[in-house]
């Protein structure tokens, strides 16, 4: 069974920095594309990124990148993604999810249960 | 950047309702757009990708067309866990960005 388990709700301060995770199971993980989906409270979904696990290749939306790092360590199938120094505006569900390594397979079809993170003085 | 506008914003229907949601993209993107139903809080779920393609598992209630620029996604028979919200998802090109959503409530 296939399965994305991501790291428990943050309190974080403005200015921190924060690193939370999602392990992929019951698939080969360096083969397919791990995503990441922001969601603030009361919106819609917004597309920050994906990583190869095979070779920590990325693509990072315009509008993230600098603002935030994805990783990999496919030795222990996780996928990270990483603050520096957050903000309150960081404050927001983030989603990790699998997506396939080939056209017709961009799509997004196994997800985390979600990371909360809350940033707040 | 490629941006997506979905339409309605919000619907309001009924149980056994036939429901359809438009997706419109801001250029070509050919097939490329998928699906997703969200539940409140939860993680949302793959229904249609490939513009048509029917994920595995979903029923068959859902049927999603189009190409180009404008797509649609029916519900046939609203049954009470299809109030949600939906979203469709660009796969053309990068940045692979997502609609506003619909809120399909009762």
């Amino acid at each position: 069974e296939v399965q994305l388990v991501q790291s428990g709700a943050e309190v974080k301060k403005p200015g921190e920095s924060l690193k939370i995770s999602c392990k992929g199971s019951g698939y080969s993980f360096t083969n397919y594309w791990i995503g990441w989906v922001r969601q603030m409270p009361g919106k819609g979904l917004e597309w920050m990124g994906i990583i190869y696990p095979g070779d920590s290749d990325t693509r990072y939306s315009p509008y993230f990148r600098g603002q935030v790092t994805m990783s990999a360590d496919k030795s222990i199938s996780t996928a990270y993604l990483q603050w520096s120094s957050l903000k309150a505006s960081d404050t927001a569900m983030y989603y990790c999810a699998r997506q396939g390594a080939g056209s017709p397979t961009y799509y997004f079809d196994y997800w985390g249960q979600g990371t909360l993170v809350t940033v707040s003085s | 950047d490629i941006q997506l506008t979905q339409s309605p914003s919000f619907l309001s229907a009924s149980v056994g309702d036939r429901v359809t949601i438009t997706c419109r993209a801001s250029q070509g993107i050919s097939s490329d757009l998928a699906w997703y139903r969200q539940k409140p809080g939860k993680a949302p779920k793959l229904l249609i990708y490939a513009a048509s393609t029917l994920q595995s598992g979903v029923p068959s209630r859902f049927s999603g067309s189009g190409s180009g620029t404008e797509f649609t996604l029916t519900i046939s028979s609203l049954q009470p866990e299809d109030f949600a919200t939906y979203y469709c998802q660009q796969l053309n090109s990068y940045p692979r960005c997502f609609g506003q959503g619909t809120k399909l409530e009762i």
